[in-house]
């Protein structure tokens, strides 16, 4: 079981908003700590998304958006494209001093 | 350019020991701030973290696997070992090890390839 809760699954359309949510508690997303998000396509390794909560790396769409708020944080998908059809990860640093993620979302393009 | 590629046995027998490598280019880690960790995943499931170790050799573990880990690092080969002692079946899954940024924030922005193993007798 993860320490951060994701959905397992959204779906959208072509052309429409997604959101994804990650919940944690006190110890981590709450402590402070930043969320940081990764996609990972079909049989290859993860890829960093956003990080720092809102940041893109270089090379990440404008599409892919992240904030943060309390115990929670968001990735938002606009613009949805067939290509965006993923696993996504939610991480954070939890005061127990260890990485954490969650337990993963299935975005399908519809 | 950052690259990081994960080795080891596909295959180990239930309570062997398994030790993997990451072998890394495109930095040192002896640079402040820098850390290599490490995170698997089974098959069909989620990813978990594992390990980390910091440019400073500071140490970090998963406490669930904590008893069973050993990061060590060898910053004049660019290498850095995990080890994971008993191995049992539900230990079956792909390995990674990733370049990780360690000030201010905790994220990892290189992933090697992965390196499947299999706990089998």
């Amino acid at each position: 079981q993860s320490v951060l809760t994701q959905p397992p699954s959204v779906s959208g359309a072509p052309g429409q908003r997604v959101t994804i949510s990650c919940t944690g508690s006190s110890s981590n997303i709450g402590a402070g700590y930043d969320v940081h998000w990764y996609q990972q396509l079909p049989g290859t390794a993860p890829k960093l998304l956003i990080y720092g909560n809102s940041n893109r790396p270089s090379g990440v769409p404008d599409r892919f958006s992240g904030s943060k708020s309390g115990t929670s944080a968001s990735l938002a998908i606009t613009g949805l494209q067939a290509e965006d059809e993923a696993d996504y990860y939610c991480q954070s640093y939890d005061s127990s001093l260890r990485g954490v993620f969650g337990g993963g979302t299935k975005l399908t393009v519809l | 350019q950052i690259t990081l590629k994960e080795s080891g046995p596909p295959l180990v027998k239930p309570t062997q020991t398994l030790t993997l490598t990451c072998t890394f280019s495109g930095f040192s880690l002896s640079t402040s701030g820098v850390g290599v960790g490490w995170i698997r995943q089974p098959p069909g499931k989620a990813l978990e973290w594992l390990a980390l170790v910091y440019w400073d050799d500071d140490k970090r573990y998963s406490p669930s696997l904590k008893t069973r880990l050993t990061i060590t690092k060898d910053t004049s080969k660019n290498q850095v070992v995990l080890t994971m002692t008993n191995m049992d079946p539900v230990d079956t899954a792909t390995y990674y090890c990733a370049h990780t940024v360690t000030l201010g924030s905790w994220y990892s922005d290189y992933w090697g390839q992965g390196t499947l193993v299999t706990v089998s007798s």
